[in-house]
């Protein structure tokens, strides 16, 4: 079955540290998103990238980086500059320049030791 | 600058009974209008979506309703049931840009039996 894959379900960071969030899909869609949720504030965009090799920032990008050298993969690291790390962490992708929806994976929970 | 603001931010409702969640939108740009379930540990799903040349979209006991003059829409849950119970998030986007969904701060939903 096609779908997005997000590894791993739980993660943990100690301060200082950098962690990579894994996100793989088989949809062959074009674009991938990372977004950051924090209880109350919805959903908020950190990266996309809409073709492979390349990548925007979103809304709060400081703090993380992102890759894209494969169609199917889209990791984030989430660097020791983000100060406040603790999150769910959800990825999406969906077709570029359609609107049909967004495909979202099941989420990394990230929490700082 | 919240694109789409979104309320209530929780909902309690009887089982049975009528679930409303309202959301509305400045960028009249914005062409898709989808909601999204988030049940507890899991990634959003889309649930339903309208475009603006219609009022009205009706799938199963869940209606989208389409006021594009006061730039508002929202969720009609008929029938709510307790598996109902879950986040709904309303979002906005625009063809041609860079596709990216704008979302709403979200609304916790409980259906009591």
């Amino acid at each position: 079955d096609g779908g997005i894959t997000q590894s791993p379900k739980y993660l943990f960071r100690k301060e200082g540290q950098n962690v990579t969030l894994s996100c793989e899909q088989n949809l062959n869609h074009d674009a991938m998103y990372w977004y950051r949720q924090d209880p109350g504030q919805g959903l908020r965009l950190i990266y996309y990238s809409q073709i492979v090799n390349d990548f925007q920032k979103g809304d709060i990008a400081e703090g993380y980086s992102v890759s894209r050298e494969k169609k199917e993969s889209f990791p984030l690291t989430v660097t020791s500059a983000q100060k406040n790390p603790t999150a769910f962490y959800l990825c999406a992708s969906n077709y570029r320049g359609q609107d049909y929806g967004y495909t979202f994976g099941s989420g990394t929970r990230l929490t700082v030791v | 600058q919240q694109q789409v603001k979104q309320s209530p931010q929780s909902l309690i409702v009887q089982k049975g009974g009528i679930s409303i969640i309202n959301c509305a939108y400045e960028n009249t740009a914005f062409d898709y209008f989808p909601w999204y379930q988030q049940f507890p540990g899991k990634g959003p799903a889309l649930l339903i979506a309208i475009r603006p040349d219609v009022s009205e979209k009706k799938e199963g006991r869940f209606t989208i309703s389409f006021n594009k003059s006061a730039k508002q829409f929202s969720l009609h849950i008929m029938d709510s049931q307790p598996g109902d119970s879950a986040t709904y998030f309303c979002a906005a986007s625009m063809r041609g840009g860079a596709n990216n969904l704008f979302f709403g701060t979200g609304t916790r939903l409980t259906v009591i039996p």
